[in-house]
Protein backbone atom coordinates (compact mmCIF):
# COMPACT_ATOMS: atom_id res chain seq x y z
CA UNK A 1 0.00 0.00 0.00
CA UNK A 2 1.21 3.43 -0.83
CA UNK A 3 2.42 5.68 2.34
CA UNK A 4 3.38 8.97 2.62
CA UNK A 5 6.44 10.12 0.97
CA UNK A 6 8.45 12.80 2.22
CA UNK A 7 11.54 14.49 0.64
CA UNK A 8 13.97 15.26 1.07
CA UNK A 9 15.37 12.34 3.93
CA UNK A 10 17.94 14.05 5.42
CA UNK A 11 18.85 17.68 5.26
CA UNK A 12 21.81 19.61 6.57
CA UNK A 13 21.82 23.83 7.09
CA UNK A 14 23.84 26.28 7.94
CA UNK A 15 22.39 28.95 10.93
CA UNK A 16 20.32 31.31 9.62
CA UNK A 17 19.53 29.76 6.27
CA UNK A 18 16.37 28.21 4.95
CA UNK A 19 14.83 24.98 4.35
CA UNK A 20 12.14 23.50 2.46
CA UNK A 21 10.38 20.39 3.50
CA UNK A 22 7.70 18.19 1.36
CA UNK A 23 4.94 15.79 2.34
CA UNK A 24 3.36 13.61 -0.68
CA UNK A 25 0.19 12.15 1.60
CA UNK A 26 -1.10 8.81 0.44
CA UNK A 27 -3.21 8.99 -2.00
CA UNK A 28 -7.01 9.98 -1.85
CA UNK A 29 -5.83 11.71 1.84
CA UNK A 30 -7.09 15.04 1.82
CA UNK A 31 -5.91 16.35 5.55
CA UNK A 32 -1.41 16.86 6.24
CA UNK A 33 -0.30 17.59 9.71
CA UNK A 34 3.41 18.24 10.21
CA UNK A 35 4.97 17.13 13.53
CA UNK A 36 8.62 17.66 15.08
CA UNK A 37 10.63 15.41 17.19
CA UNK A 38 13.66 16.17 19.00
CA UNK A 39 15.91 13.97 20.22
CA UNK A 40 14.79 11.48 22.91
CA UNK A 41 11.44 13.18 22.73
CA UNK A 42 7.44 12.78 21.46
CA UNK A 43 6.43 14.58 18.32
CA UNK A 44 5.05 17.82 18.90
CA UNK A 45 2.02 18.99 16.43
CA UNK A 46 3.03 22.26 14.51
CA UNK A 47 0.28 22.91 11.66
CA UNK A 48 -2.05 20.84 9.56
CA UNK A 49 -3.95 21.57 6.36
CA UNK A 50 -7.22 20.29 5.45
CA UNK A 51 -8.92 21.02 1.50
CA UNK A 52 -5.74 23.32 0.90
CA UNK A 53 -6.45 25.54 4.04
CA UNK A 54 -4.85 26.05 7.40
CA UNK A 55 -7.30 23.84 9.69
CA UNK A 56 -5.01 24.42 13.23
CA UNK A 57 -1.70 25.47 14.34
CA UNK A 58 0.60 24.04 17.51
CA UNK A 59 3.73 25.48 18.73
CA UNK A 60 5.12 26.28 14.76
CA UNK A 61 7.88 29.13 15.38
CA UNK A 62 6.74 32.23 12.83
CA UNK A 63 9.84 31.98 11.31
CA UNK A 64 8.13 28.62 9.70
CA UNK A 65 5.50 28.53 7.09
CA UNK A 66 3.85 25.95 5.78
CA UNK A 67 0.78 25.29 2.69
CA UNK A 68 -0.79 22.60 1.21
CA UNK A 69 -1.08 22.38 -2.95
CA UNK A 70 -3.87 21.34 -5.56
CA UNK A 71 -2.21 17.87 -5.67
CA UNK A 72 -2.89 18.02 -1.49
CA UNK A 73 0.77 17.88 -1.15
CA UNK A 74 2.58 19.74 1.65
CA UNK A 75 5.82 21.94 1.79
CA UNK A 76 6.69 23.44 5.79
CA UNK A 77 9.36 26.28 4.97
CA UNK A 78 11.88 27.28 7.50
CA UNK A 79 13.66 30.48 7.58
CA UNK A 80 16.29 31.92 9.50
CA UNK A 81 17.29 28.54 10.80
CA UNK A 82 18.44 28.10 14.36
CA UNK A 83 20.91 25.47 15.99
CA UNK A 84 17.52 24.32 17.71
CA UNK A 85 15.71 23.52 14.65
CA UNK A 86 17.48 20.38 14.48
CA UNK A 87 14.91 17.62 14.90
CA UNK A 88 13.01 15.15 12.52
CA UNK A 89 10.28 16.77 10.81
CA UNK A 90 7.46 14.02 10.69
CA UNK A 91 4.27 14.48 7.93
CA UNK A 92 1.09 12.48 8.32
CA UNK A 93 -2.01 12.35 6.40
CA UNK A 94 -5.38 11.48 7.23
CA UNK A 95 -8.88 11.00 5.25
CA UNK A 96 -12.09 12.76 5.53
CA UNK A 97 -13.96 9.60 6.30
CA UNK A 98 -11.63 8.64 9.08
CA UNK A 99 -9.90 12.08 10.16
CA UNK A 100 -8.27 11.12 13.26
CA UNK A 101 -6.23 8.16 12.38
CA UNK A 102 -3.05 9.65 10.93
CA UNK A 103 -0.38 7.76 9.10
CA UNK A 104 3.05 8.83 9.26
CA UNK A 105 5.76 9.62 6.44
CA UNK A 106 9.48 8.65 7.03
CA UNK A 107 10.60 11.90 8.27
CA UNK A 108 12.99 14.71 6.83
CA UNK A 109 16.35 14.29 9.57
CA UNK A 110 17.31 18.13 9.78
CA UNK A 111 20.56 19.19 10.89
CA UNK A 112 21.33 22.74 11.37
CA UNK A 113 25.58 23.43 11.83
CA UNK B 1 -3.66 22.73 28.30
CA UNK B 2 -3.78 19.26 26.65
CA UNK B 3 -1.59 16.71 28.42
CA UNK B 4 -1.02 12.91 28.39
CA UNK B 5 1.05 10.80 30.66
CA UNK B 6 2.80 7.90 29.68
CA UNK B 7 4.42 5.42 32.18
CA UNK B 8 6.66 3.71 32.45
CA UNK B 9 9.63 5.51 30.31
CA UNK B 10 11.40 2.29 29.72
CA UNK B 11 10.46 -1.26 30.11
CA UNK B 12 12.61 -4.64 29.94
CA UNK B 13 10.61 -7.57 29.81
CA UNK B 14 11.87 -11.09 28.96
CA UNK B 15 10.59 -12.62 25.73
CA UNK B 16 6.97 -14.37 25.68
CA UNK B 17 6.26 -12.04 28.38
CA UNK B 18 3.49 -9.35 28.50
CA UNK B 19 4.00 -5.43 28.45
CA UNK B 20 2.13 -2.78 29.39
CA UNK B 21 2.04 0.65 28.91
CA UNK B 22 -0.02 3.43 30.81
CA UNK B 23 -0.57 7.00 29.45
CA UNK B 24 -3.23 9.22 31.41
CA UNK B 25 -5.02 12.25 29.42
CA UNK B 26 -6.22 15.45 30.68
CA UNK B 27 -8.91 16.84 28.01
CA UNK B 28 -11.97 14.91 28.83
CA UNK B 29 -13.13 16.44 25.19
CA UNK B 30 -10.50 13.65 24.21
CA UNK B 31 -12.48 10.97 22.52
CA UNK B 32 -10.19 9.21 20.04
CA UNK B 33 -6.22 6.93 21.36
CA UNK B 34 -3.82 5.93 18.76
CA UNK B 35 -0.86 3.83 19.70
CA UNK B 36 2.07 4.03 17.59
CA UNK B 37 5.48 2.43 17.11
CA UNK B 38 8.26 3.50 16.52
CA UNK B 39 12.07 1.87 15.62
CA UNK B 40 15.00 4.05 15.50
CA UNK B 41 15.51 6.40 12.60
CA UNK B 42 11.81 5.73 11.30
CA UNK B 43 8.10 7.53 11.06
CA UNK B 44 5.74 6.25 13.79
CA UNK B 45 3.60 3.07 13.01
CA UNK B 46 0.06 2.68 13.82
CA UNK B 47 -0.34 -0.13 15.47
CA UNK B 48 -3.73 0.14 17.58
CA UNK B 49 -6.69 2.60 17.99
CA UNK B 50 -9.37 3.07 20.44
CA UNK B 51 -12.31 5.27 20.37
CA UNK B 52 -14.34 6.48 23.28
CA UNK B 53 -17.39 4.20 22.68
CA UNK B 54 -15.48 1.24 23.59
CA UNK B 55 -13.79 -0.02 26.18
CA UNK B 56 -11.28 -2.58 24.85
CA UNK B 57 -10.13 -3.84 21.59
CA UNK B 58 -7.89 -6.88 20.62
CA UNK B 59 -5.86 -7.38 17.41
CA UNK B 60 -3.34 -10.33 17.75
CA UNK B 61 -1.15 -9.59 20.90
CA UNK B 62 -1.90 -6.33 21.05
CA UNK B 63 -4.89 -4.78 23.31
CA UNK B 64 -5.37 -1.19 24.39
CA UNK B 65 -8.56 -0.99 26.85
CA UNK B 66 -9.72 2.85 27.70
CA UNK B 67 -11.19 4.02 30.92
CA UNK B 68 -13.14 6.90 30.44
CA UNK B 69 -13.97 7.60 34.07
CA UNK B 70 -10.49 7.78 34.77
CA UNK B 71 -9.10 9.06 31.68
CA UNK B 72 -6.69 6.45 30.89
CA UNK B 73 -5.30 3.98 28.64
CA UNK B 74 -3.52 1.32 28.36
CA UNK B 75 -1.25 -0.73 25.52
CA UNK B 76 -1.23 -4.41 26.65
CA UNK B 77 0.96 -6.74 24.20
CA UNK B 78 1.27 -10.72 25.00
CA UNK B 79 3.71 -13.13 23.86
CA UNK B 80 6.54 -10.44 23.07
CA UNK B 81 8.90 -10.95 20.97
CA UNK B 82 12.78 -9.64 20.18
CA UNK B 83 11.10 -7.38 17.56
CA UNK B 84 8.55 -6.17 19.47
CA UNK B 85 10.96 -3.56 20.50
CA UNK B 86 10.86 -0.12 20.12
CA UNK B 87 9.64 3.38 21.33
CA UNK B 88 5.81 3.21 21.80
CA UNK B 89 4.01 6.09 22.09
CA UNK B 90 -0.02 6.99 22.95
CA UNK B 91 -1.99 9.88 21.47
CA UNK B 92 -5.18 11.58 22.32
CA UNK B 93 -7.63 13.57 20.08
CA UNK B 94 -10.46 14.95 19.83
CA UNK B 95 -13.05 15.52 17.31
CA UNK B 96 -12.90 19.07 15.64
CA UNK B 97 -9.47 19.31 15.71
CA UNK B 98 -7.82 15.98 14.92
CA UNK B 99 -4.20 16.78 16.12
CA UNK B 100 -2.41 14.33 18.34
CA UNK B 101 -0.94 15.05 22.13
CA UNK B 102 1.68 12.60 22.23
CA UNK B 103 2.78 10.79 25.57
CA UNK B 104 6.40 11.08 26.23
CA UNK B 105 7.28 7.60 25.04
CA UNK B 106 8.33 4.26 26.48
CA UNK B 107 11.52 2.67 25.11
CA UNK B 108 10.63 -1.03 25.13
CA UNK B 109 13.39 -3.91 25.18
CA UNK B 110 12.83 -7.31 25.23
CA UNK B 111 15.34 -9.26 25.87
CA UNK B 112 15.68 -12.88 24.22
Amino acid sequence: AAGVIQSPRHLIKEKRETATLKCYPIPRHDTVYWYQQGPGQDPQFLISFYEKMQSDKGSIPDRFSAQQFSDYHSELNMSSLELGDSALYFCASSVKLVPDTQYFGPGTRLTVL
Amino acid sequence: GENVEQHPSTLSVQEGDSAVIKCTYSDSASNYFPWYKQELGKGPQLIIDIRSNVGEKKDQRIAVTLNKTAKHFSLHITETQPEDSAVYFCAASYTGTYKYIFGTGTRLKVLA
